[in-house]
């Protein structure tokens, strides 16, 4: 079955520091959307990548779908504690199908 | 909007006994979905509802799991006999209706379920 794979698994940074988990699938993807989900919270919707190549930006979160529809990543710069929590993509590779999730990166951030 | 509500928010049962939780959607998405997350992992899909209907239950462990969404609003799932392994959080997420594009999930708070 369709399988998204994410990477790092864990990722520990200094306030300031620049962050970017990584996402990868064998197969193309219709779309791709990320979530954040704090300790003891929910998955919360950030964003959806339809387009090859597409690149959006919510202030200091740059995310990226790459040419093939393959691979997705978010970069977060200059990370402050608030950015704490574990980072989702979610991908589907037709369409209207539900979204199949990654393991998830867990960022922590240290003042 | 209100978001998705869930009930209860935690559950202690012992195994082979069964449970239910409940979800009610964002008022108008016609999508409503089902994910497991065990701890330490990315959510599950376990079934996709389209109004009343059944989209993807490829996941849903029939012999234990059944879910249901009568009225196309909200809907319950329930697990009988419960396993150890059944422990996680069971999360209900809604989205606008599909019609051949993807849209972003509203999840609920989740219930998360303990087996002893």
């Amino acid at each position: 079955g369709q399988q998204v794979m994410q990477i790092p698994q864990y990722q520990h940074v200094q306030e300031g520091e620049d962050f970017t988990t990584y996402c990868n699938s064998s197969t193309t993807l219709s779309n791709i959307q990320w979530y954040k989900q704090r300790p003891g919270g929910h998955p919360v919707f950030l964003i959806q990548l339809v387009k090859s190549g597409e690149v959006k930006k919510q202030k200091r979160l740059t995310f990226q779908f790459g040419e093939a529809k393959k691979n997705s990543s978010l970069h977060i710069t200059a990370t402050q504690t608030t950015d704490v929590g574990t980072y989702f993509c979610a991908a589907s590779n037709q369409a209207g199908t539900a979204l199949i999730f990654g393991k998830g990166t867990t960022l922590s951030v240290s003042s | 909007e209100a978001g998705v509500a869930q009930s209860p928010r935690y559950k202690i049962i012992e195994k082979r006994q069964s449970v239910a939780f409940w979800c009610n959607p964002i008022s108008g998405h016609a999508t409503l979905y089902w994910y497991q997350q065990i701890l330490g992992q990315g959510p599950k899909l376990l079934i996709q509802f389209q109004n009343n209907g059944v989209v993807d239950d490829s996941q849903l462990p029939k012999d234990r799991f059944s879910a249901e969404r009568l009225k196309g609003v909200d809907s319950t799932l329930k697990i009988q006999p419960a396993k150890l392994e059944d422990s996680a959080v069971y999360l209900c997420a809604s989205s606008q209706r599909t019609g051949g594009r993807n849209y972003g999930y509203t999840f609920g708070s989740g219930t998360r379920l303990t087996v002893v």
